[in-house]
């Protein structure tokens, strides 16, 4: 069973500091994806990783870093975090090349940035 | 621009009748398509999926048909089902990409 983690459910940060959100699979997946939720938008994708320390943007890259030194996990850092990072954040990962499997995602992680 | 369009943001539907959810795409390059489901404070999961050499998938009370040349795909759900009410992401991959595009959602009330 494919079991997608993330180290926080929910997170109250401040305005300017930095956040780290982790997220770890236990499937040996290549593929690793952050997407941020919000209401009337869907699932929006920030970056993405198709290999131990590759990383890609994805379509709302800005104000956002990533990390993927090991192939289990995926971290997504905010350098300077804001209120309109404000969101639901969503880790995924899928096994193969292209991403054409079906990603399985964690639970989220609800960021308030006050 | 949404590339992936789910106009309706809510549906509500009696229990034991059909839930219809629509999805539309704009572009063409798209070669497979897929429905998440979503419960609240939980991930999306995957629910099924479809690839543009076929026009209809079925899984047990799910089916999701393709129309190419309209661009546009639906879920439909048969008998529906209290446990069905969730929040329905329609998403779709191009060829070769490795990037998925999600839309909006749509929020299924099934009422007892």
């Amino acid at each position: 069973d494919v079991k997608v983690t993330q180290s926080s459910r929910y997170l109250v940060k401040r305005t300017g500091e930095k956040v780290f959100l982790e997220c770890v699979q236990d499937m040996d997946h290549e593929n690793m994806f952050w997407y941020r939720q919000d209401p009337g938008l869907g699932l929006r994708l920030i970056y993405f990783s198709y290999d131990v320390k590759m990383k890609e943007k994805g379509d709302i890259p800005e104000g956002y870093s990533v990390s993927r030194e090991k192939k289990e996990r995926f971290s997504l850092i905010l350098e300077s975090a804001s209120t309109n990072q404000t969101s639901m954040y969503l880790c995924a990962s899928s096994p193969g090349l292209a991403g054409a499997e079906t990603q399985y995602f964690g639970p989220g992680t609800r960021l308030l940035v006050l | 621009d949404q590339q992936v369009k789910q106009n309706s943001p809510s549906l509500s539907v009696q229990e034991g009748r059909i839930s219809i959810l629509n999805c539309d795409y704009t572009n063409s390059m798209f070669d497979y398509f897929l429905w998440y489901k979503k419960y609240p404070a939980e991930g999306p999961t995957f629910l099924i999926s479809i690839s543009s050499i076929k026009d209809k998938n079925e899984d047990g009370r799910f089916t999701v048909f393709l129309n190419k040349s309209a661009k546009h795909l639906s879920l439909h759900i048969v008998p529906s089902q209290p446990g069905d009410s969730a929040v329905y992401f329609c998403a779709a991959r191009d060829t070769g990409g490795f990037k998925t595009i999600f839309g909006a959602g749509t929020r299924l009330f099934v009422k007892a």
